[in-house]
């Protein structure tokens, strides 16, 4: 499968705990996204790269979350002291620069208790 | 701001008939506004996209018509089949990020 993959693909955590995702974008693709969804709602942005270069963030991202992308290919997204609010499904996707179209993976589905 | 509305929420029809969902954004710079399928547990599949440039995109029983004037888009799907039913979301492009629609939970009765 060459498409955009994420690990893992749930995770299940207690309140206060750290968590951290990976993503895996379509081999070549310089620019990655992330985005959270939850139920019955679109994805929110919550940043983006170009290359390993962090270009831009949502006000949705507190100081809790931190992503990375060190070499300018797969990234992490962390989450620290996690909130039951936080709970939702985190979206990745990536694309060409210069590109509009993104390419979702599955998502890494968290539950907070 | 960047915003995204999508109606209806919920959409029913019979197998074989037409689906329409309409979106309306509020930056009249966005120029790019892709349409997603999401079924349960999966993804977000691209189905088709449009750019400002042209009004109206086809591909199959699926369309796409974009009206910038009045900013808004619509994603009409034809003779529709039980494997269209999924929730559908409309996005339009800010800068390099996407803002979505609430989304459009399709049934379509056999």
């Amino acid at each position: 499968d060459t498409g955009v993959s994420q690990d893992p693909r749930h995770k299940i955590t207690k309140r206060g705990q750290n968590v951290t995702f990976r993503c895996d974008p379509i081999s070549e693709h310089n620019r990655l996204y992330w985005y959270r969804q939850t139920l019955g709602q679109g994805p929110e942005f919550l940043t983006y790269f170009q290359n390993e270069a962090q270009l831009e963030k949502s006000r949705l991202l507190s100081d809790r979350f931190s992503a990375e992308r060190p070499k300018g290919s797969f990234s992490t997204l962390e989450i620290q002291r996690t909130e039951q609010g936080d709970s939702a499904m985190y979206l990745c996707a990536s694309s060409f620069a210069g590109k509009e179209t993104q390419y979702f993976g599955p998502g890494t589905r968290l539950l907070v208790l | 701001g960047e915003n995204v509305e999508q109606h209806p929420s919920t959409l029913s029809v019979q197998e074989g008939d037409s689906a329409v969902i309409k979106c309306t954004y509020s930056d009249s710079a966005s120029n790019y506004f892709p349409w997603y399928k999401q079924e349960l547990g999966k993804r977000p599949q691209l189905i088709i996209d449009i750019r400002s440039n042209v009004g109206e995109k086809k591909d199959q029983r699926i369309a796409v018509t974009l009206n910038k004037t009045a900013k808004h888009f619509s994603l009409h799907i034809t003779e529709t089949q039980p494997e269209d039913s999924a929730v559908y979301f409309c996005a339009a492009c800010y800068g390099n990020k996407l803002v979505f629609g609430a989304g459009t939970i399709l049934r379509v009765k056999s």
